[in-house]
C-alpha cells in the first residue's frame, strides 16, 4: 500500500520560500508510469492543481503560480520536494502531496499539512 | 483556464434519499473527468473517473454521468458515511482544475 507524507514548516513568514516535502512509502518513486503531485486547498475551499515531477526531473506547473514554484525530487530517498518563493497570506492553504497514476487523477493522497503566511 | 463550476453548493438530504450533484466545464472536457469525496480533515479521495468509472472500494450505489460540459454524480441512497464534500475535476486540459464543491449534508 503507498503511502504519502507532508513534512515542513507550518509557518512561513511574508515574502519568505515555502519548503515541503513529500515522503513516499509502500512503493518506489522512480517506478511505473507516475507523476508526483502537488496540490493546495484554501481554508475553506475548494482544490488547486500546484504541479507535477516525474522520477526522472521533468516537471509541468500551474501557470498561475509557475513563476514561483519548483518542484524537485530525490529518488535516494523516495521523496518529491516543493518549494514556493515570495509567498503572502494568500499562500496560507493545506497542502497535499499525490500520485498521479498518469491518468491525471490523484489515486493516492498524503494526509496534507497546513500551511501559514504570518509574521 | 477550465473553469469547473458545481451545484448547488450544499445539498441537504436526509439518509436514504437520492442525492444529485452537477458539475458544469465551461468548455467542452468530453469524457476526462474525475470526481473525489472529501470527509472532514481529510485528504479528498478518488471516487470516479473518466466520468462514470467508478475507484476501488466504493460501492455502485456512487454513478455518474454527462458528458462534453454537463456532469452528473448521483448517490442512490444516502448512507451515514456519504456526507462529505464532493468536488469535480476535470483532466482534459491544462492547468488540471477543480470545481468549488457540493457539500452533502444530513437533511
Amino acid at each position: 500500500q503507498v503511502q504519502l507524507q507532508e513534512s515542513g514548516p507550518g509557518l512561513v513568514k511574508p515574502s519568505q520560500t515555502l519548503s515541503l516535502t513529500c515522503t513516499v512509502s509502500g512503493g518506489s518513486i522512480s517506478s511505473g508510469n507516475y507523476y508526483w503531485t502537488w496540490i493546495r486547498q484554501h481554508p475553506g475551499k475548494g482544490l488547486e492543481w500546484i504541479g507535477y515531477i516525474f522520477y526522472s526531473g521533468s516537471t509541468y506547473y500551474n501557470p498561475s503560480l509557475k513563476s514561483r514554484v519548483s518542484i524537485s525530487v530525490d529518488t535516494s530517498k523516495n521523496q518529491f520536494s516543493l518549494k514556493l518563493s515570495s509567498v503572502t497570506a494568500a499562500d496560507t492553504a493545506v497542502y497535499y502531496c499525490a500520485r498521479d497514476r498518469g491518468l491525471r487523477t490523484f489515486d493516492y493522497w498524503g494526509q496534507g499539512t497546513l500551511v501559514t503566511v504570518s509574521s | 483556464e477550465m473553469v469547473m463550476t458545481q451545484s448547488p453548493a450544499t445539498l441537504s438530504v436526509s439518509p436514504g434519499e437520492r442525492a444529485t450533484l452537477s458539475c458544469r466545464a465551461s468548455q467542452s472536457v468530453t469524457t476526462n473527468l474525475a470526481w473525489y469525496q472529501q470527509k472532514p480533515g481529510q485528504a479528498p479521495r478518488l471516487l470516479i473517473y473518466g466520468v462514470s468509472t467508478r475507484a476501488t472500494g466504493f460501492p455502485a450505489r456512487f454513478s455518474g454521468s454527462g458528458s462534453e460540459t454537463e456532469f452528473t454524480l448521483t448517490i442512490s441512497s444516502l448512507q451515514s458515511e456519504d456526507f462529505a464534500v464532493y468536488y469535480c475535476q476535470q483532466y482534459n486540459n491544462w492547468p488540471l482544475t477543480f470545481g468549488g464543491g457540493t457539500k452533502v449534508e444530513i437533511k
